[in-house]
């Protein structure tokens, strides 16, 4: 079965370098959620999608931003890097409907800020 | 807010033994409480989750889970464990009045020895 696709896997930049990180969701999935996972801590919730828009919201910084295209597909954009932003980077999709779908996890992308 | 609390970082255990992860959530109307899996340098695979119905989950790899309304918990459990299952856990709650993220508690390191 089709899985999230994240695109890179890995990304090494400086700082006050910027970055784009995508993600592609599972086939005939409308919603798509951005995670941050820090060295060693638990994940932290960015931001969703729902049908190309903003859906919620969480602690991401003014720095970044997001957006979703027509074909569902996801882009998170940083600029001026900074060290405190290495980490994992995970996308999930899933289908939007009056219960609760399951969020299915791609792989991460892994950010390094030299 | 939703909030999760992992009462352990770490647990050791032989294999073959059995293991409890503990999770308390914050409380809601209504939750939906999930176990994740994370291997060393890998993604989040969906061990199990509780939307509505029975209060004792079953998921993937010999793992269950017990939802308790009255004690706020959802504790993960396996009556032996093998090396293999060595990884980090956790647990993560969702609530339709948030928008359906995901908010995570810090993970539990589960350790199988031989």
């Amino acid at each position: 079965a089709a899985g999230v696709i994240q695109s890179p896997r890995h990304l090494i930049k400086e700082k006050r370098e910027t970055a784009t990180l995508k993600c592609y969701p599972i086939p005939r999935h409308d919603t798509v959620y951005w995670y941050q996972q820090g060295p060693g801590q638990d994940p932290q919730f960015l931001i969703s999608f729902y049908e190309k828009m903003q859906s919620d919201k969480g602690s991401i910084p003014d720095r970044f931003s997001a957006q979703q295209f027509s074909d569902y597909h996801s882009e998170l954009n940083m600029s001026s890097l900074e060290l405190g932003d290495s980490a994992l980077y995970f996308c999930a999709s899933s289908e939007a409907k009056p219960s609760y779908n399951e969020q299915f996890f791609g792989p991460g992308t892994r950010l390094t800020v030299l | 807010a939703q909030s999760v609390t992992q009462l352990d970082s770490q647990v050791p255990v032989f294999e073959e033994a059995p293991v409890e992860l503990r999770c308390n959530y914050s409380s809601s109307v209504s939750v939906y409480l999930f176990w994740y899996v994370q291997y060393p340098n890998q993604g989040l695979q969906l061990l199990l989750k509780y939307l509505s119905g029975s209060t004792l989950v079953k998921g993937i790899n010999g793992f269950e889970a017990e939802f308790n309304k009255s004690q706020t918990s959802f504790h993960l459990r396996k009556p032996s464990v093998h090396i293999s299952d060595t990884a980090e856990y956790f647990c993560a709650v969702s609530d339709q009045e948030y928008g359906n993220k995901l908010v995570f508690g810090a993970g539990t390191i589960l350790r199988v020895k031989s």
